[in-house]
């Protein structure tokens, strides 16, 4: 079993819709979690740390259920501009663990 | 934020050669990390590089096939040595920078080709 796990994809969605992206992980030890944005050929870019108490900036949510191991995004009113791959990242003894990735296509 | 550059962009190599990738930061740096990301695949850590001591390979990465300099807090360069096609992908290196987990700024990465 993979140390994270996310959704398969690609998503397509037109603009303005409302896409949710799900992640697991299998070490209860993990003690931060993440999503990170990658653009086509570019490098990882922090889009938000994600929180038990769950945390949300602009039209991105984040949220962390612990006892589950399960963190999301939501994307809300999604833009074209929002087309990217989206990495679930955890933590574990100070390094970094990536999904594999969820990549969104969000067409007009 | 740590702002990084790498060295080459891209290469495109024979199989047999190596390529050192260089790492640039524009601020001095206690940890930096040297990633890999196949075609299609996630990134996958290959080692830890720490100023003043050996490397930290992970599960699968071995140092006579990565080596690993580190001579200074704002540099560090990773050598793909006896390349074969099944090493083509793309080196990120990767800093922590703030002393914080979520402070983690990744360079532009290098995107290798082995012929």
């Amino acid at each position: 079993r993979k140390e994270v796990e996310q959704d398969p994809g690609p998503f397509n969605v037109p603009e303005g819709a409302t896409v949710a992206f799900n992640c697991t992980y299998s070490n209860s030890a993990s003690q931060s979690f993440f999503w990170y944005r990658q653009d086509c050929r570019k490098e990882p870019k922090l889009l938000m740390s994600v929180y038990s108490s769950g945390n949300e900036d602009g039209r991105f949510t984040a949220q962390l259920n612990r006892a589950s191991q399960y963190i999301s995004l939501l994307i809300r009113d999604s833009k074209l501009s929002d087309s990217a791959t989206y990495l679930c990242v955890v933590t574990q003894g100070g390094k970094l663990i990536f999904g594999q990735g969820t990549e969104l296509s969000v067409k007009p | 934020s740590a702002v990084i550059s790498q060295k080459p962009s891209r290469d495109i190599c024979q199989r047999g050669t190596s390529l050192t990738i260089q790492c640039q930061v524009d601020s001095q740096v206690t940890m930096m990390f040297w990633y890999r990301q196949q075609p299609g695949q996630s990134l996958t850590l290959i080692a830890t590089a720490n100023q003043g001591s050996e490397a930290t390979y992970e599960s699968g990465f071995v140092i006579d096939k990565f080596p690993i300099s580190r001579p200074n807090l704002t540099f560090s360069t990773l050598t793909v040595s006896n390349m074969s096609p099944e090493d083509s992908s793309i080196y990120l290196c990767s800093v922590l920078s703030g002393g914080a987990i979520d402070t983690q700024y990744f360079g532009p990465g290098t995107r290798l080709t082995v012929l």
